[in-house]
């Protein structure tokens, strides 16, 4: 099955800089690659998603990036801000599986 | 509120004994999916139904687990003769059908914690 593994496991950065968070896949046939964010005791929100037959997808101040031939995608976020502290999943599936299989989670903290 | 809802939001039980969780999904949604979270670690796969018909289960899944949705619209997972090992978040999550859509969204979870 897939493995998706994610690095950092946390990350700390100061309001107003950017975060990066990277992921890395073990299947080939993997085309679809959303990213979640997770707040203390809420549930995951999807924040944005990337396809494989798109290198770059951005929503305001967050971006993805896909990389299929080195199997990894990462996620970008600029101007960071404090509510953007929270654990960050990125996931892996295919089409016609539909399932996803998850990352450990990075934890960011924006200080401000 | 008209996303994902789940109940209960927590549940003790003790060791031994039946639960039940109810997942309600997104009105229309014909994929409905459930996953498992533990402390510090991403959720992972159970189950998930296409309508009525229950099209993958996970090996996580044993056979003391049971998910069923009856009507293709909410669903219910069931655990018997609960273990510690099963304390967990359990998550729901549903998406749309129609080509090209693969977003799933989530539900708050149901806490399990066996005593």
């Amino acid at each position: 099955g897939e493995n998706v593994e994610q690095h950092p496991s946390t990350l700390s950065v100061q309001e107003g800089d950017s975060a990066v968070i990277k992921c890395t896949y073990s299947d080939s046939a993997s085309n679809y690659f959303p990213w979640y964010k997770q707040e203390l005791g809420k549930r995951p929100q999807l924040i944005i998603d990337i396809r494989s037959n798109v290198g770059e997808k951005k929503d305001q101040r967050i971006a993805v990036t896909l990389n299929k031939t080195a199997k990894h995608f990462s996620l970008h976020i600029t101007e960071t801000q404090p509510e953007d502290s929270a654990v960050y999943f990125c996931a892996a599936s295919f089409y016609n599986d539909y399932k996803l299989s998850f990352g450990a989670g990075t934890t960011v903290t924006v200080r401000a | 509120d008209t996303g994902v809802s789940q109940n209960p939001r927590h549940k003790i039980t003790k060791r031994g004994q039946n639960v039940t969780f109810r997942c309600d999904p997104i009105s229309e949604h014909n994929r409905l999916y459930w996953y498992r979270q533990t402390l510090g670690q991403g959720p992972e796969f159970l189950t998930y139904f296409q309508n009525e018909a229950q099209l993958e289960k996970s090996r996580l899944l044993s056979d003391r687990f049971s998910a069923e949705r009856p009507k293709g619209s909410f669903s219910t997972l069931e655990i018997q003769r609960t273990e510690q090992g099963d304390s967990a978040m359990y998550l729901c999550a549903s998406s749309p059908t129609g080509r090209g859509s693969y977003e799933q969204y989530f539900g708050p979870g149901t806490r399990l914690t066996v005593t």
